[in-house]
């Protein structure tokens, strides 16, 4: 079973709007910590948030959320008031026990003026 | 503060011939990960090392690769014979610790390989 998913290939969100990037993920650790990264087209990976699983409060980071559904094994990611330059591919991931990271295949967001 | 560096940032080389990327990790950090990306693909986890110590290398093709982290000096991915389907991109990330949940990589810039 694949330890990250993510259903959305691409997306498009016009400019100002919010948008939610799906993930799911796949572990029977208790302790594991979920992270999400973008990607634009100079390659480089550039860290956005991170939620850990005891963590009770979705965590937060400027216009960045993290939508925890423990239960239901997801951790969306929500952008608000996008914005061109996020225009990337966005990747989720997750660190599970020791210290291997898996990523999802990511999604494509291209924002729209 | 100098973040997770890698060089070459880009490297052509021919079927046959070696390809040795590097890696330094943030100032601190004492392990390495190294990661490939195809192109339109996330991120395979390939190895991961400590100073002088595979942990890892489960995602690590058993022929042609491999990968060190010495005492001194940067960590080494190395890919012999390279073949056409090693053309990818190379992430080297670090990070503080080990052990914990917690533990967010910091990625370098990458090495683009091509080989024709």
């Amino acid at each position: 079973a694949q330890k990250i998913t993510q259903t959305q290939p691409g997306m498009f969100v016009q400019e100002k709007e919010a948008v939610t990037l799906d993930c799911t993920y796949d572990t029977s650790d208790p302790s594991y910590g979920l992270f999400w990264y973008k990607q634009p087209s100079s390659g480089e990976m550039i860290f956005l948030i991170y939620q850990g699983s005891y963590d009770q409060q979705n965590a937060t980071e400027g216009r960045y959320s993290l939508n925890f559904q423990k239960a239901r094994k997801s951790a969306n990611l929500v952008i608000s008031a996008s914005q061109l330059g996020d225009s990337a591919m966005y990747f989720c991931a997750m660190r599970e026990g020791r210290d291997q990271f898996y990523f999802g295949t990511g999604t494509s967001l291209t924002v729209i003026p | 503060n100098a973040g997770v560096m890698q060089n070459p940032r880009h490297l052509v080389r021919r079927r046959g011939q070696e390809a040795r990327l590097r890696c330094s990790p943030m100032k601190g950090h004492s392990h390495v990960y190294w990661y490939r990306q195809l192109p339109e693909e996330g991120l395979k986890f390939m190895v991961y090392l400590q100073k002088e110590n595979i942990i890892d290398e489960s995602g690590m093709p058993k022929e042609r690769f491999s990968a060190e982290f010495p005492k001194e000096g940067p960590s080494i991915l190395r890919i012999q014979q390279v073949v056409r389907g090693d053309s990818a991109a190379y992430f080297c990330a670090s990070s503080r610790q080990g052990a914990g949940s917690y533990n967010e990589q910091f990625f370098g810039p990458g090495t683009r390989l091509t080989v024709l």
